[in-house]
């Protein structure tokens, strides 16, 4: 079975450049999460969709983060204007949610972001 | 307040012996799961092992088992006979039913498996 696909998988970009990354969850999964891990910060929620709808983005940093999942199978994460302290990995994950706390996140390969 | 704590940034373990990874976590509500990930240095998250607060046996996954102490908020992860493939950092994670499905990630172990 695919697991959550991401791309691309390593993004470099100047700053002031739109960057946007891009992630499929496993087939059936309700739940979309997208994380940024830092080495300062550790691992961050940024927001998470329940079919397809936005729950908690209070994680998303400021304006220039934005998400969107326009159907069940496809989200997107962008930054405009991207600046350097947006370098870091992004990780996309996706649960079944079957309302039971067992439902595990199932992580993405990650995108390394570095903003030059 | 820190809800996931990991105390050691960094662990040795000589291969083939077992090693205990440290997690403490708090919190007020009676419902919520822990969880414990591998990210190896190719920097995927993989999942590990899950723990219920209501469950009453430890959970085990092959060389991977969980120390579940409830009164005393700690859910220590041992792995048993370490390989050189178990050397990453290992993070744990907590959801509490009343955050949804909000997971909180400790800042995470690394793990040194020796020869």
């Amino acid at each position: 079975d695919a697991g959550v696909i991401q791309s691309p998988r390593h993004e470099v970009t100047e700053m002031g450049q739109e960057v946007t990354l891009r992630c499929k969850p496993i087939s059936g999964h309700d739940y979309l999460f997208w994380y940024r891990q830092t080495m300062m910060r550790g691992l961050e929620l940024l927001i998470y969709f329940n079919n397809n709808v936005p729950i908690d983005d209070s994680g998303m940093p400021e304006d220039r983060f934005s998400a969107k999942m326009p159907n069940a199978s496809f989200s997107t994460l962008k930054i405009q204007p991207s600046e350097p302290r947006d370098s870091a990995v992004y990780f996309c994950a996706s649960s079944s949610g079957t309302g039971l706390q067992k439902e595990t996140q199932y992580f993405g390969p990650g995108t390394r972001l570095l903003v030059l | 307040a820190q809800k996931i704590t990991q105390t050691q940034p960094g662990m040795f373990v000589q291969e083939k012996e077992a090693v205990t990874l440290d997690c403490t976590y708090d919190t007020s509500d009676p419902s919520y799961g822990l969880f414990w990930y591998k990210q190896p240095s190719s920097g995927e998250m993989i999942f590990l092992i899950y723990q219920g607060s209501y469950d009453q046996q430890n959970a085990t996954e092959g060389r991977y088992s969980l120390n579940f102490q409830k009164a005393r908020k700690s859910a220590n992860l041992v792995i048993s006979a370490s390989q050189l493939g178990d050397s990453a950092m290992y993070f744990c994670a907590m959801r509490e039913r009343d955050g949804g499905f909000k997971t909180i990630f400790g800042a995470g172990t690394r793990l040194f498996v020796k020869a």
